[in-house]
Order: structure tokens, then sequence, then C-alpha cells
């Protein structure tokens, strides 16, 4: 049971490239989540996906496009990355759980993105 | 405003103290939740504990427990007998709305917390 696991770990871009950022789950959750984490701040939420086939925009949407390719995948796309998209990436998932147990939201290990 | 408040920015604890993180929040839903994590300077986010509006009684787990305070809108996190491996950042987050709608967390700056020998 890897959890959230995304890909790359690392990663360079220079003005104007594009990249995908890759992410799974094998928790079985309906919901996912892109993140990204800025230093000295907490996490802003990119996009997510409620449930399969449906995503919404969060605080920080601008110059991403996100895809929930199948109830396991949730990928991020920057189609022309810009230096202020330097950050670190979090891939979340969670589900919900009646009577009192809380939807928690678990993590994938980030992805450090650096945009020269 | 703000929605999640976490006013130290850097705390030192001496080994084997105990600590209390601060947090306060804003909203005005009924039906709420508010969440810990602790990022470690690998740099996971880990869950430590959750906090419902309706809960009664304060949540506990382990050397974790929140002290929730409604009516001031604080939900503190207290770490009993602090450990070297708890140095970290620490962020409080919150949901708004039913448990079983779509929902966002809303994050705090957080807090660093070392942990001296």
């Amino acid at each position: 049971n890897a959890g959230v696991t995304q890909t790359p770990k690392f990663q360079v871009l220079k003005t104007g490239q594009s990249m995908t950022l890759q992410c799974a789950q094998d928790m079985n959750h309906n919901s996912m989540y892109w993140y990204r984490q800025d230093p000295g701040m907490g996490l802003r939420l990119i996009y997510y996906s409620a449930s399969e086939g449906t995503t919404d925009k969060g605080e920080v949407p601008n110059g991403y496009n996100v895809s929930r390719l199948n109830k396991r995948e949730f990928s991020l796309r920057l189609e022309s990355a810009a230096p202020s998209q330097t950050s670190v990436y979090f891939c979340a998932s969670s589900d919900f759980v009646h009577r009192g147990k809380p939807d928690t939201q678990y993590f994938g290990p980030g992805t450090r993105l650096t945009v020269l | 405003a703000q929605k999640i408040t976490q006013t130290q920015p850097g705390m030192f604890v001496q080994e084997k103290e105990a600590v209390t993180l601060d947090c306060t929040y804003d909203t005005s839903d009924q039906s709420y939740g508010l969440f810990w994590y602790k990022q470690p300077s690998s740099g996971e986010m880990i869950f430590l504990i959750y906090q419902g509006s309706y809960d009664e009684q304060n949540a506990t787990e382990g050397r974790y427990s929140l002290n929730f305070q409604k009516a001031r809108k604080s939900a503190n996190l207290v770490i009993s007998a602090s450990q070297l491996g708890d140095s970290a950042m620490y962020f409080c987050a919150m949901r708004e709305g039913r448990m079983d709608s779509n929902y966002q967390l809303i994050w705090g700056a957080g807090t660093k917390l070392i942990i001296k020998p």
C-alpha cells in the first residue's frame, strides 16, 4: 500500500516550457487535490477533484490545468511555466466517511519545481 | 481577513516539556472541522489530529491533544513530553461545511517547532 505517490520528485524548467506532474493513490479515495507550498507559507489549493469525472478550481488555479484520468490518478499540467510557479507541489487524496470519522487528506511526498 | 491564524512563527522547547501550538480560526459555519498536520524537514505532510465542531470532547491521539475552545474559536495543539523527533513545521487547517460535501481545507501559515536536547 503506497498511499499517494507523485512523480517527479524534482524538476527544473525554463520559462515557457511545459510539464505534467503525476499523482496516483491506491486508497480508493474519491477526492484528490493539488496544492502548492511556497517558502514560509501554508498550502494553497490549486485544483481539486471531488470525484472521478469532476474538477474544480481552488484558490490559485491560474496557469495550471488538471486531468482526473481515473479514480486513481490526478495530473497537474503547467502549459507555459513561469518563475512565479517555482514551488513545492503536493498532491493529496481523501474520502468522506460518515458518523464522526474525518475525511482526512493524505499527502504525497511532493515535487520540488524550479522555473528559471 | 485570515481564516486560520497561527501566531507563533517559531518556538524553541526543551525536550520532554509539553508544547502548545496556537491556532485561531474564523468561520460563520456551524459545521466545520479542524486539522493539525506535521511537516518534518523531509517535506511530507503528516496528519496528526482532527476535531469536529460538534465533537463534545477534545480530540486526543497518543501524545497529541487538541484544546478546542469553540467560543474563543481556538484549536490549540498540545504535544505532551516532547521529543527531538517532534521538531518540524506544524500547520493548522480548517474545513468548512458539511462532512459529506465538497470542501476545501484552509491552511494557516504554520509554526516551526524546534525541540532542544
